[in-house]
């Protein structure tokens, strides 16, 4: 089945720095990569997915980018808040018999000082 | 996501008791999902249903059970047989079993007394 690792697991930028985190998935059939902002005890929210149809996607402050030959994909926040301050997830789309499955990294905490 | 709701915010479960968590979408979504979340870890799914009277187990389905007798609703009992049951339950739907997209519930805070 589909592996997702996330790095880093713990992030701290100062407000107004670029935050970067990184994705590697195993399975090359995958072709959906979304990304999810989780804050303290809330659900996940979707910020940015991106098909392995497209290179890169972009949406104000956020960005993914994905190289499907090297299996990899990252999400870019530039001019960082103290509200962007979550945990975050990527995820990756994969098969599972006639349905599709999202296999999710283990998080990355992202801490935004002021 | 607004119209997905869970049910209760935080569950008790004393030793040997089986507890029910509930989960409601008027999205007129088919599929549905239900994930464990753990400090520190991503979400592990546990089942998912993609139509009325169907649902499949996810990764870590053992000590668990589902049920989809309606579009809107899918409950998740946690057995006896789960030992370590303390997480963060979350239920998620979507349009169809092909749209990747998924939208989550707010989420039940299992605990063990």
């Amino acid at each position: 089945g589909e592996n997702v690792e996330q790095h880093p697991s713990t992030l701290s930028v100062q407000e107004g720095d670029s935050a970067v985190i990184k994705c590697t998935y195993s399975d090359s059939a995958s072709n959906y990569f979304p990304w999810y902002k989780q804050e303290l005890g809330k659900r996940p929210q979707l910020i940015i997915d991106i098909r392995s149809n497209v290179g890169e996607k972009k949406d104000q402050r956020i960005a993914v980018t994905l190289n499907k030959t090297a299996k990899h994909f990252s999400l870019h926040i530039t001019e960082t808040q103290p509200e962007d301050s979550a945990v975050y997830f990527c995820a990756a789309s994969s098969r599972g018999g006639s349905a599709r499955q999202l296999t999710f990294g283990s998080g990355t905490q992202l801490t935004v000082l002021p | 996501d607004g119209g997905i709701t869970q049910s209760p915010k935080y569950l008790f479960r004393k030793e040997g008791q089986n507890v029910t968590l509930s989960c409601e979408q008027n999205l007129n979504h088919d599929a549905m999902y239900w994930y464990r979340q753990d400090p520190g870890q991503g979400l592990r799914l546990i089942y998912y249903s993609q139509i009325v009277n169907d649902f499949q187990k996810g990764d870590i389905a053992e000590g668990y059970s589902v049920s989809r007798e309606k579009k809107e609703s899918f409950p998740l009992t946690v057995t006896s047989a789960q030992k370590n049951p303390t997480a963060f339950y979350l239920c998620a739907s979507s349009y169809n079993p092909r749209e990747e997209t998924q939208y989550f519930g707010p989420g039940t805070r299992l605990l063990v007394l």
